[in-house]
């Protein structure tokens, strides 16, 4: 399978401060990535979805102008966790998938913030 | 919403197969069967998908009733490293979104 890569794995912040998580497609062109947010013992939720180029949809009870993502190119997404509380302290979850060639998504390992 | 109804938990003895049930009675006709299992703390893993054949890959087997309305993961010769929480997820294809449901938490025991 193709290879998502999220970076970074962890990252601890002060509350207040703004947080970049980078996902990757490393050996196929993700024409729409995927962001997900996961709490302890809890399944997956999806927060928004991005086409290259255009601009996020964000589902129901996402503040856009919280979690801002950005989906500039064909390999690269990125979400900025902005003026971050304790409360948005979580696991983030990118997956990104090539319309053409696979209609699977494929999953980066993830990333655990903690805002403190 | 999630479309799909799976048990909560299942165990399975190493080396023994491991079935996992999905109900997905709600499936429309261009819908298709996705399974991801999660390992704790690491991002989802595809294993397999189908729309109404049977299917087979390295990982895993696939089997679709004929009415599509239901549908049964197997894992052949299970190992400890199988223990993983297993969803089952119905999308339209290459358009559609990834909704996961609760899954079923697969235990495999010595």
């Amino acid at each position: 399978g193709a290879v998502v890569s999220q970076h970074p794995s962890w990252v601890i912040c002060k509350s207040g401060t703004s947080v970049k998580i980078e996902c990757r497609s490393l050996d196929f062109q993700a024409t729409t990535m995927f962001w997900y947010r996961q709490f302890p013992k809890q399944s997956l939720m999806l927060m928004a979805t991005s086409n290259e180029g255009s601009k996020a949809t964000y589902e129901q009870g996402v503040e856009k102008d919280k979690f801002l993502i950005n989906h500039a190119s064909l390999t690269l997404s990125t979400l900025t966790v902005t003026s971050a509380h304790p409360e948005d302290s979580s696991f983030y979850i990118c997956s990104a998938r090539e319309a053409a060639f696979y209609t699977e998504a494929f999953f980066g390992q993830g990333t655990r913030l903690t805002v403190v | 919403d999630a479309k799909t109804t799976q048990p909560p938990s299942m165990d399975c003895a190493e080396g023994r197969a491991a079935n996992l049930p999905c109900n997905h009675s709600t499936i429309s006709g261009n819908e298709y069967v996705y399974w991801y299992r999660q390992i704790h703390s690491q991002g989802p893993q595809y294993i397999i998908h189908g729309l109404k054949n049977n299917e087979t890959n390295e990982m895993a087997s696939l089997i679709i009733t004929e009415d599509r309305k239901s549908s049964t993961l197997i894992l052949p010769h299970a190992t400890l490293r199988d223990t993983a929480v297993y969803y089952c997820i119905v999308m339209g294809g290459s358009q559609g979104n990834l909704i996961f449901g609760k899954g079923t938490k697969l235990s495999v025991k010595p």
